[in-house]
């Protein structure tokens, strides 16, 4: 069966440093991937999503971006966060078919 | 881009109520999907019904896409259906679903 999993699960940053969340899928190939974030008591934006290794398409202009270095791995990364930063941070995964699967999110806060 | 929108934004129901969420949105989609988020984050697919109707235990969902708008009911509600309803839609195939705002539901006992 497939898996995706989501690390670290929390976070707390301070401003201006650098992020890393990482999110891998089992049991599966080429999957499309994506990450989406979750501000308080908000809906979940798209910020990045991926069809194929080193093909990312940005949604949202932002300090975030994204790569896909193998086929069931995706990153989020930011050289330097901003306060607006802080969120839940959930990684997706869909194959076959329509329905897609979400990670078990990051929490993150940036102070 | 295209709106997804979700009426009501909050609910607050005795168990046992039944209700009735709504999605509409601006465009032709090809794919609808419905999720509910529990209170510790995590999202779980309810429903995939780009058209037509589906059930799922005390769960259905009705789209009419012609009409650009999904209907999802909940009977006999619960307190573990407390939490947030999410409908999303996609336009092409193999792109990303975009999410409405969500409907906060809380069932209390």
């Amino acid at each position: 069966s497939q898996t995706i999993h989501q690390w670290p699960a929390t976070l707390v940053q301070p401003v201006g440093s650098p992020l890393s969340l990482e999110c891998t899928v089992e049991g599966t190939s080429n999957p499309n991937l994506y990450w989406y974030r979750q501000a308080a008591g908000r809906g979940l934006q798209l910020l990045f999503y991926s069809v194929g290794i080193g093909q990312i398409s940005s949604e949202v202009p932002q300090n975030l971006s994204a790569s896909r270095p193998q086929d069931r791995q995706f990153i989020l990364s930011s050289k330097k966060l901003l306060l607006s930063d802080s969120g839940f941070y959930l990684c997706a995964w869909r194959f076959s078919g329509n329905t897609i699967y979400f990670g078990e999110g990051s929490w993150l806060t940036v102070v | 881009g295209i709106q997804v929108e979700q009426s009501p934004p909050d609910l607050i129901l005795q168990e046992g109520a039944n209700s009735t969420l709504r999605c509409n949105f601006s465009d032709s989609v090809n794919n609808l999907q419905w999720f509910h988020q529990n209170p510790w984050g995590q999202l779980i697919n309810l429903f995939y019904i780009p058209s037509g109707t589906k059930q799922n235990g005390r769960l259905s969902a009705t789209t009419v896409a012609t009409e650009r708008y999904s209907l999802l009911y909940i009977s006999s509600s619960q307190t573990t259906d407390s939490g947030v309803y999410f409908c999303a839609v996609e336009l092409q195939a193999g792109t990303a679903l975009i999410f409405g705002k969500g409907t906060t539901l809380s069932v209390s006992s």
